[in-house]
């Protein structure tokens, strides 16, 4: 059954830590994204990835780094640059253009 | 840049009744697209609307795109507990693979 898993569902970040979130779709989509939902806020985007080995900034990307090495998997790092991280993270992807875009269950990170 | 606005930000309906939620994009869209994400989950896809005027319906929903490409609207008759969630509209930006989502709309049902 085709996806996009994200883990783990509930993350807990020390001051100065870094950490990683895993985004893995086996849905043979080309771009994948990452988005940021806060209380009332929508969503904002983070990164997006068109193809493999190559990525963009999105509207709020300072503090957090991505990576794609394969077309399957696009990990977010979320940096201790980024003073307020506690939010909802949710990893997308879509066949490319601007089809419709399929998410993935989330990860809700805090601050301890 | 782009923007896309929804209104209202929240919505109280007793159960049975009607209600509507618009979006406005401050720029002509390709298209738009609708979501919708229940309490504790993620967003879901529910439809993409492509051609000035379209109606769509599925089921006790009906969505909508302006004549001019800039609005839309979600329409959901006889309201039930499951549509309880938060609507949004996303239309795509121009020149690349991004979405502008709306705030959402956050839908409450009276029993």
């Amino acid at each position: 059954d085709g996806g996009i898993t994200q883990s783990p569902k509930y993350l807990f970040r020390k001051e100065g830590q870094n950490v990683t979130l895993s985004c893995e779709q086996n849905l043979n989509h080309d771009a994948m994204y990452w988005y940021r939902q806060d209380p009332g806020q929508g969503l904002r985007l983070i990164y997006y990835s068109q193809i493999v080995n190559d990525f963009q900034k999105g509207d709020i990307a300072e503090g957090y780094s991505v990576s794609r090495e394969k077309k399957e998997s696009f990990p977010l790092t979320v940096t201790s640059a980024q003073k307020n991280p506690t939010a909802f993270y949710l990893c997308a992807s879509t066949t490319g253009g601007n089809q419709p875009q399929h998410f993935g269950d989330g990860t809700r990170l805090s601050i301890l | 840049g782009q923007q896309v606005m929804q209104i209202p930000q929240y919505q109280h309906v007793q159960e049975g009744e009607d209600f509507t939620t618009y979006c406005n994009s401050s720029t002509t869209l390709s298209n738009i697209q609708w979501y919708k994400q229940r309490p504790g989950g993620h967003p879901v896809f529910l439809i993409q609307l492509v051609k000035s005027g379209e109606v769509k319906k599925q089921k006790r929903l009906t969505f909508q795109f302006g004549e001019a490409k800039k609005n839309s609207s979600l329409h959901i008759t006889a309201t039930q507990t499951t549509d309880v969630g938060t609507y949004f509209c996303a239309g795509p930006r121009s020149n690349d693979y991004k979405l502008s989502f709306g705030a959402g709309t956050t839908v409450t049902v009276r029993a």
